[in-house]
């Protein structure tokens, strides 16, 4: 799987919107964009994933830039209960038993 | 949707002894789960791959006498840490994709258990 580039840490106030950058510049093309989150003592939370185009959710919204090697994850209005460490992961998992490779993450403060 | 259950959630036990933990998926069937072990302000790291009905293939360093893996169903696999020791406390936390049509053929996680070996 490619390996991600994020930044360390990151502050956000409360009801801005928090942009998380990745770069992937390794990229293939069947790998797709994933991004989790994990919650201080808890397991991973699945946030979105995408392939080339936006993506949006309930959650969050995914913008993938037209050559896919960086990408940014928008959380619209950032409550304190967003305070996590943000992980960026590609990886092939559409096909097969692909494996998720975490690495460290970017850890989000949300500032009251 | 989507929910992984783990058991249990905190377990402390004496150096030697045998750990059991549960990991289930609730509401899809996941031919594939995942093990992953993650020590105090480090990331995850995979332990093993877990395949329903066949041997599991765990990742290089990891030890498989150690660290038995059994995927009998397609909502339950167990890990069991065999005779643990201190090195082995950690935060253990498991993953099951789901092999459904209409899933989203992505990983979701458990909760995690939290190992202590005394």
């Amino acid at each position: 799987d490619a390996k991600t580039t994020q930044p360390p840490s990151m502050d956000c106030a409360e009801g801005r919107a928090a942009n998380l950058p990745c770069n992937h510049s390794t990229i293939s093309g069947n790998e797709y964009v994933y991004w989790y989150r994990q919650i201080h003592s808890q397991g991973p939370q699945y946030i979105i994933h995408g392939l080339k185009n936006n993506e949006t959710n309930e959650m969050a919204s995914l913008i993938i830039t037209e050559d896919r090697k960086s990408s940014t994850l928008i959380l619209p209005h950032a409550t304190l209960r967003d305070t996590a460490v943000y992980y960026c992961i590609v990886s092939r998992m559409n096909f097969g038993n692909e494996k998720l490779t975490f690495g460290t993450g970017t850890r989000l403060t949300i500032i009251p | 949707g989507a929910v992984v259950s783990q058991h249990p959630s905190r377990v402390i036990c004496k150096s030697g002894t045998s750990v059991k933990i549960e990991c289930r998926s609730l509401d899809f069937q996941a031919t594939t789960m995942f093990w992953y072990r993650q020590f105090p302000k480090k990331s995850l790291m995979l332990m093993a791959t877990s395949n329903e009905g066949s041997k599991a293939t765990y990742e290089q360093g990891v030890e498989k006498d150690k660290f038995l893996i059994n995927h009998a169903s397609l909502t339950l696999s167990t890990l069991t840490v065999t005779s643990a020791h201190p090195e082995d406390s950690s935060f253990y936390i498991c993953s099951a994709r789901d092999s459904g049509s209409s899933g989203k053929k992505t990983q979701y996680f458990g909760p995690g258990t939290r190992l202590l070996v005394l």
